[in-house]
């Protein structure tokens, strides 16, 4: 069974750039995570979309990030403009339903300059 | 904010000896889910335990729940060098089972 699968692995972009950030999750799973983890630091959850609609998107920064699951597969998050804080690696999740087991993605690592 | 703390933050032991991590939460949960990290790579599911559940065990691990003290315990039997990694916790809450992860316990196993 294939994994989680993420793109690009590695990002460096100039601060008020923007980036986009692209995963693919396990067939057949229904909910979808994106994660922000700063180096030292675990995972903070910024969306979870459950299908194509969204749960639960409490921490994300709405004024600089987006975040969509067209057609309830694929799922892109986007930074605009980017900001130096925003270095992190970005990892994509996803489950059979909420209360099930995550599996992640080999995340994105993005530096800002 | 981070609910799931763990202690201690860096655990070095010798190859066949036993690692026990514990975390600490502070609201009601659904589950409580421990992962593992290697430097550098994603998140490796290891085990979850259901807030009904006391103890629960997976090859090498067993992971204890006390929901009356809000804590759980990672042990891994007889370590290799291969299980050096970074270990967290993460607690699923709320309708969406939201995890929060804690700030991890950086282990060392050395030969």
């Amino acid at each position: 069974e294939a994994g989680v699968a993420q793109s690009p692995r590695y990002k460096i972009i100039e601060k008020r750039q923007s980036v986009a950030f692209w995963c693919n999750p396990i067939s057949g799973h229904a909910t979808l995570y994106w994660y922000q983890q700063i180096l030292g630091q675990g995972p903070k959850l910024l969306i979870q979309f459950q299908n194509n609609g969204v749960v639960d998107d409490s921490q994300l920064p709405k004024d600089r990030f987006s975040a969509e699951r067209l057609k309830g597969v694929d799922s892109t998050l986007k930074i605009q403009p980017a900001k130096l804080e925003d270095s992190a690696v970005y990892l994509c999740a996803s489950s059979l339903g909420a209360v099930e087991t995550q599996y992640f993605g080999p995340g994105t690592r993005l530096l800002v300059l | 904010s981070q609910q799931g703390e763990e202690d201690p933050q860096a655990l070095s032991i010798q190859e066949g000896e036993n690692a026990t991590m514990n975390c600490s939460y502070k609201t009601s949960i659904n589950n409580l889910q421990w992962y593992r990290q290697n430097s550098g790579r994603g998140l490796v599911h290891l085990i979850l335990i259901r807030s009904n559940e006391r103890e629960k065990h997976s090859g090498r691990l067993r992971v204890t729940l006390d929901t009356s003290k809000k804590s759980s315990s990672l042990l891994i039997t007889a370590s290799r060098a291969a299980d050096t990694a970074s270990y967290f916790c993460a607690t699923g809450a709320g309708g969406g089972n939201k995890l929060t992860f804690g700030t991890g316990t950086q282990l060392k196993v050395e030969l």
